[in-house]
């Protein structure tokens, strides 16, 4: 078995501010993933990555930058926190982009 | 294009109940389909897939689903709740392929009733 270890749970910001959530895993994935999970909305993805260095956006990557710079860790920045991206951002990875994703408890991002 | 709806935003049941959560789906080829639950304050666990073969798929904690490409639908069942079963449940499809992209509907919240 692995784990997926975000960090950290719980990100205060001020608005405008860059904040940045970081993700590990050590299920040797190579595919990570970022989501944005709004109440009532479900999860939108933000960025994927597909390999080491690999970045590809998803529907909601405006206002967004990820950096895969090892396998194992996936990192996404807030480029300009805004009151209105309070959420909960999950992180994910598989085997590849066709299979069973396993998810961190999520990160909790409060802009004040 | 893929989508996903979950028309029922919250359902509620006594425990012992019979429960069935809807999912549609829309796909251009033949879906790979999912079935996620969210327990309070964690991350999203699979309960079941659907790759191909039999339409009906068995989970866990008894749980299964039934692939209906005539109906585009994928719908979960239990045949009787349990009160650790209150979460939400989350139906999702993929086309498969090297860089395909997973799509969640938007959820149905279930409380179970003691």
């Amino acid at each position: 078995g692995g784990i997926i270890t975000q960090t950290p749970k719980f990100l205060i910001g001020q608005e405008g501010q860059k904040l940045t959530l970081k993700c590990q895993q050590n299920f040797n994935h190579d595919t990570m993933y970022w989501y944005r999970q709004d109440s009532g909305k479900g999860l939108r993805l933000i960025y994927y990555s597909i390999t080491e260095n690999d970045l590809q956006k998803g529907d909601l990557s405006e206002g967004y930058d990820a950096s895969r710079e090892k396998k194992s860790s996936f990192s996404l920045t807030v480029t300009s926190a805004q009151k209105n991206e309070m959420a909960v951002f999950l992180c994910a990875s598989s085997r590849d982009s066709g299979n069973t994703l396993y998810f961190g408890e999520g990160s909790r991002l409060i802009v004040v | 294009a893929q989508s996903v709806t979950q028309p029922d935003a919250r359902v509620t049941v006594s425990e012992g109940a019979s429960l069935q959560l809807r999912c549609k789906y829309s796909s251009s080829v033949t879906p790979y389909l999912f079935w996620y639950v969210q327990y309070p304050r964690q991350g999203l666990q699979l309960l079941l897939k659907y790759y191909s073969g039999d339409p009906v798929v068995q989970g866990v904690n008894g749980f299964e689903a039934e692939f209906s490409k005539s109906n585009s639908s994928f719908h979960l069942r239990k045949a009787s709740v349990h009160w650790s079963d209150s979460a939400v449940y989350f139906c999702a499809v993929t086309s498969g392929g090297s860089n395909a992209k997973l799509t969640f509907g938007k959820g149905t919240k279930l409380s179970v009733k003691s």
